[in-house]
């Protein structure tokens, strides 16, 4: 068990610009999740996976956000022409299945310049 | 909608002294509670987890909270505070009785004066 891997940890892009993030869930997880957390607040739900289905997306994830799980195993969150209010850590976490324990990643800090 | 509200932004305690952070949650449904911890440059783990059942859920490392439905508030606490308890919590809430669609407090950052 070697933990939800993101990569990269940091980010700087400019703004107009196109970001990937990846997420490499623990090994057997069904379910990958995305959340964004920006400065002095909780964590916000952004989507969630099983296997490969993506089953639900927040209001928050506008068009310019696009999330995929090809192969039931890492997840990619691309944000397309992005904007300075995009600035967040974006976290990964997974879980063998519903309502068993989540796993969290570090995290990738995103800096829109 | 649920919603999570957690009073106090920074707390300190003495090293030894209780801890106490605070949470009050709204929720339409029976709700599933659970307190995460986020050390730096780390990711958040979770501490505790209410689903039904006993009030009193006990935790990692020492902690523990009490589900009051009147109240409707989730308290996070520790008998006697370590130097190591220093991180930031998080309340968290969910409707679906999954770990789906969490919706977290803003935190309490916790400090420990040695």
């Amino acid at each position: 068990d070697t933990g939800v891997s993101q990569d990269p940890r940091h980010k700087i892009t400019k703004r107009g610009q196109n970001v990937t993030f990846r997420c490499d869930p623990i090994s057997e997880h069904n379910r990958l999740y995305w959340y964004r957390q920006t400065l002095g607040q909780g964590p916000e739900f952004l989507t969630y996976f099983q296997n490969e289905a993506q089953l639900e997306k927040s209001r928050l994830l506008s068009d310019r956000f696009s999330a995929e799980r090809p192969k039931g195993s890492f997840s990619t969150l691309e944000i397309q022409r992005t904007e300075q209010g995009d600035s967040a850590m974006y976290l990964c976490a997974s879980s063998y299945r519903t309502g068993s324990k989540l796993f969290f990643g570090s995290g990738t800090q995103l800096s829109v310049l | 909608a649920q919603s999570v509200t957690q009073l106090g932004s920074h707390v300190s305690v003495s090293e030894g002294a209780l801890v106490l952070l605070r949470c009050n949650y709204s929720s339409s449904v029976p709700p599933y509670l659970f307190w995460y911890v986020q050390y730096p440059n780390q990711g958040l783990q979770l501490l505790l987890k209410y689903t039904t059942g006993a009030t009193l859920v006990k935790g990692i490392n020492g902690f523990e909270a009490e589900f009051k439905k009147s109240e409707t508030s989730f308290h996070l606490t520790k008998p006697s505070a370590h130097m190591s308890d220093a991180a930031e919590y998080f309340c968290a809430v969910s409707e679906s009785g999954g770990n789906e669609k969490l919706t977290f407090g803003t935190g309490t950052r916790l400090t420990i004066i040695p």
